[in-house]
């Protein structure tokens, strides 16, 4: 199985600031035959189901706002939120889709400094 | 806006069984499902896999032997029959849809869920 490590596990920035998420897969997601790294972001908060956030690792969902981007290839990748607001409060999972089972990240807890 | 609605639900025994129902708003035949579990409080779970064509389903180990995906395309909805239910099973289930088309891939679209506890 892909083992995906987020890290840190919890993240505390001040409004305005960037905050960024690093996930790490234990093997690539790079498929070499149409070059795309199968890897999602997803924002949870309390109570709600997941939301996608990001697939194929820098596609931003469409009305997902444009100060969350993703980045990386392979192995390693980023979710980056430029200048935090009080809404994005949550905890954020990175997911792996390139093959079965379909792994998540344990969860990244953002919370305002 | 892709929405998904989860039933079936609720308070069972170990050993017992469910069946959950999901229904789309729109058509679901060219697109990859999945159930995803979550613990309360714990992270999320990936459980099965249905390709758009229903014919080849993947299961985690976890589950594996007692839980079956299936779906009905003409009806836009997705099934997962759970037996042999045990205590660590109990999650919120959620049901999800891929982006792409054709067994592409791609982020998964969820549901709001339903809790299954299982209890004596």
């Amino acid at each position: 199985d892909i083992v995906m490590t987020q890290f840190p596990d919890s993240l505390a920035v001040s409004l305005g600031e960037r905050a960024t998420i690093n996930c790490k897969s234990s093997q690539s997601i790079l498929y070499s035959s149409n070059n795309k790294n199968y890897l999602a972001w997803y924002q949870q908060k309390p109570g709600q189901p997941p939301k996608l956030l990001i697939y194929w690792a820098y596609t931003r969902e469409s009305g997902v706002p444009d100060r969350f981007s993703g980045s990386g290839s392979g192995t390693d990748f980023t979710l980056t939120i430029s200048s935090l607001q009080a809404e994005d409060v949550a905890v954020y999972y990175c997911h792996q889709y390139y093959i079965t089972p379909h792994t998540f990240g344990q969860g990244t807890k953002l919370e305002i400094k | 806006e892709v929405q998904l609605v989860e039933s079936g639900g609720g308070l069972v025994q170990p050993g017992g069984s469910l069946r959950l129902s999901c229904v789309a708003s729109g058509f679901i035949s060219v697109y990859e499902m999945n159930w995803v579990r979550q613990a309360p409080g714990k992270g999320l779970e990936w459980v099965s896999y249905s390709s758009s064509g229903g014919t080849t389903t993947y299961y985690a180990d976890s589950v594996k032997g007692r839980f079956t995906i299936s779906r009905d395309n003409a009806k836009n909805s997705l099934y997962l029959q759970m037996n042999s239910l045990r205590a660590e099973d109990t999650a919120v289930y959620y049901c999800t849809r891929s982006t792409d088309y054709y067994d592409k891939g791609g982020g998964y679209y969820w549901g709001q869920g339903t809790l299954v506890t299982v209890s004596s």
